[in-house]
């Protein structure tokens, strides 16, 4: 069975630095997709990101990016300029076409101005 | 495109009563997705439908869990006999099965449910 491991319970990050977040997976398929979701506290669940595994490339939507080590298993979530809006509970979850999503535990994100 | 949608957004019961949920999807998505989540964890899978076709079963999902997509279209989740293990918030999630779209899956809001 697939699992998603994402070790930091917590992470802090200063307003306009940096902070990447950590995700580690176990699949023994080639072809899948893994996400970046954001939950605010008492508010519902955003996609941030997505990255499919056969694109080499690695994912970019705007301030946040991923670092995707197919070999490795991992799938780092970096947020530049963060913004006191950021702050929140980020899930990875891990895919294969549409079936159901394999969630981590979360890592708190708090953002100090 | 109104988003999914959930109802009630909150309910409290009392344990051994039944309840049921109500989930919504974006109008043009065929498959149906229920989780659980319980405080500070990430959701679990409970079950998932394309159109009516109810495709998967998670070993969470107990005898008292049912799931129910009658037309395709929106979802119920019934709870019978309810235990306090079952208090956590219940998320449903909506996407697409057209080749080529990237199977992203869009949550609504959730149902907490409290089991006293």
């Amino acid at each position: 069975a697939q699992t998603v491991t994402q070790s930091q319970p917590e992470m802090s990050v200063q307003e306009a630095e940096t902070v990447t977040l950590s995700c580690t997976y176990d699949t023994s398929e080639s072809d899948y997709y893994l996400f970046w979701y954001k939950q605010p506290p008492s508010r519902q669940m955003i996609l941030v990101i997505r990255q499919e595994a056969y694109k080499q490339q690695n994912a970019t939507e705007n301030r946040f990016s991923v670092n995707f080590q197919k070999a490795a298993k991992s799938f780092s979530l970096k947020i530049s300029d963060s913004q006191l809006g950021d702050a929140a509970m980020y899930f990875c979850a891990y895919g294969e076409y549409g079936n159901k999503l394999v969630f981590g535990a979360g890592t708190i994100l708090r953002v100090k101005s | 495109d109104t988003g999914v949608s959930q109802d009630p957004r909150h309910k409290i019961t009392k344990r051994g009563q039944n309840v049921t949920f109500r989930c919504d999807p974006i109008s043009e998505h065929n498959r149906l997705y229920w989780y659980r989540q319980t405080l500070g964890q990430g959701p679990e899978f409970l079950t998932y439908f394309q159109n009516e076709a109810q495709l998967e079963k998670s070993r969470l999902l107990s005898d008292r869990f049912s799931a129910e997509r009658p037309k395709g279209s929106f979802s119920t989740l019934e709870i019978q006999r309810t235990e306090q293990g079952d208090s956590a918030m219940y998320l449903c999630a909506s996407s697409t099965s057209r080749t080529g779209d990237p199977y992203e899956q869009y949550f609504g809001p959730g149902t907490r449910l409290t089991v006293t």
